[in-house]
């Protein structure tokens, strides 16, 4: 199966900063690539799927890039609402799920 | 406003059974591929099984297949995961979710808030 890495783990911030999640998959798994957002008591939000395509809806503050096994999710700007786990979700093959980054605004 | 809606989550014996439902609203369920995906207390997620718009293919995650049946009732815009066998592992909260398809690949676009399962003597 392939295994799905994040880091950091946890992260604080402030507003305005711009954060970036790295997302590394044991093998290549071309651009099959998700990124969801989820917020406690709630279902994970789509943010961004074939790794760098964000999903109707989602702000223009979230983006994706990265091929191969080496993925990256930034936000720009970083705002109260964005408080949340980010997790990355490969679908190259089978599913797997990254284990989360929990982003916390100072 | 388009929303997936679960239930059934309960408190059961390991070796008991449950039913979830997950109702979907503001949209047709019928042209979609569904899907069923757990989080335990306090860790990943962790997709559990999926069943094709057409019913046709169904597909299960080792650790269930045998004991879970995922199925559909397209006319009431329903799915449904019957957990038979419950084991403490099973304990999770359980997600329905909308499955976008681009053969064999395939993602989510559309989750329900969770119901939890627990599952303890």
């Amino acid at each position: 199966d392939i295994q799905m890495t994040q880091s950091p783990s946890t992260l604080s911030a402030s507003l305005g900063d711009r954060v970036t999640i790295t997302c590394r998959a044991s093998e290549s798994i071309a651009n099959w690539l998700a990124w969801y957002q989820q917020k406690p008591g709630k279902g994970p939000k789509l943010l961004i799927y074939e790794a760098s395509t964000l999903q109707s809806g989602v702000s223009s503050r979230f983006s994706g890039s990265g091929s191969g096994t080496e993925f990256t999710l930034t936000i720009s700007s970083l705002q109260p609402d964005d408080s949340a786990t980010y997790f990355c979700q490969q679908y190259h093959s089978y599913r797997t799920f990254g284990p989360g980054t929990k982003l916390e605004i100072k | 406003e388009v929303q997936l809606v679960e239930s059934g989550g309960d408190l059961a014996q390991p070796g008991g059974s449950l039913r979830l439902s997950c109702v979907a609203s503001g949209f047709t369920l019928s042209p979609y591929t569904m899907t069923w995906v757990r989080q335990a207390p306090g860790k990943g997620l962790e997709w559990v099984s999926f069943i094709s718009d057409s019913d046709r293919t169904v597909f299960y995650a080792d650790s269930v297949r045998g004991r879970f049946t995922i199925s559909r009732d397209n006319a009431k815009n329903s799915l449904y995961l019957q957990m038979n066998s419950l084991r403490a592992e099973d304990t999770a909260v359980y997600f329905c979710a909308r499955a976008v398809v681009t053969a064999p690949h395939w993602y989510f676009d559309l989750w329900g808030r969770g119901s939890l399962v627990t599952v303890s003597s």
